[in-house]
């Protein structure tokens, strides 16, 4: 079945610095999006990439969906302590129609 | 409106209960969907509905039984449930068809004592 993965599982850094997590499907995705979910929170949508090759920015958040349609990556200029959450790349497409696989997760941690 | 409401936010239950879990929408989706979430993990999909009627299954086991009463509301109910049932019940919407921005309601905190 589709699997994605999404790296890095945890990052921590100061704020100001950037941060980028990537994501990698097994299958050609239709359309990728990307969610953020708060401690104690419920995921919150942030995106939905359709097309090859697109780049979408919203504010210091800039996501990417690739060539092939099998990765995406999100990053993010100079980090706010209000940054921190958990990010979730997820992946429609394929035979698995009505079915969003989400990665693992990258956890960001921004020390003040 | 732009909420997805479940109720309730937590609930503890013996493994010989039966409760229900219930999520409502009224932003007018045709696609609603369970998912469960443990600690530190994403959300798994359970089931999907659209148009009212289950499309997807996804292999969950029959002490978990999804409705969908009508467009604009979701139940799952649950009976003989396993300590390792707890978890974060999570509902989400979204247009029909699926695959478009989902959103998630704020959770069932769920205990299986």
């Amino acid at each position: 079945g589709q699997q994605v993965m999404q790296i890095p599982q945890y990052q921590h850094v100061q704020e100001g610095e950037d941060f980028t997590t990537y994501c990698n499907s097994s299958t050609t995705l239709s359309n990728i999006q990307w969610y953020k979910q708060r401690p104690g929170g419920h995921p919150v949508f942030l995106i939905q990439l359709v097309k090859s090759g697109e780049v979408k920015k919203q504010k210091r958040l800039t996501f990417q969906f690739g060539e092939a349609k099998k990765n995406s990556s999100l990053h993010i200029t100079a980090t706010q302590t209000t940054d921190v959450g958990t990010y979730f790349c997820a992946g429609a497409g394929g035979t698995s129609y009505g079915k969003l696989t989400f990665g693992q997760g990258t956890i960001l941690t921004v020390h003040p | 409106d732009t909420e997805v409401t479940q109720t309730p936010k937590h609930l503890v239950m013996g493994m010989t209960n039966k409760k229900s879990l219930k999520c409502e929408q009224h932003m007018g989706h045709r696609a609603m969907y369970w998912y469960k979430q443990k600690a530190k993990k994403p959300p798994e999909l359970m089931f999907v509905y659209s148009y009212e009627k289950l499309s997807i299954n996804e292999s969950v086991p029959s002490r978990f039984s999804p409705e969908c009463p009508n467009s604009s509301l979701l139940n799952l109910h649950l009976h003989a449930l396993q300590p390792e049932d707890s978890a974060l019940y999570l509902c989400a919407s979204s247009q029909a068809p699926p695959n478009t921005e989902a959103f998630f309601g704020q959770g069932t905190r769920l205990t299986v004592v």
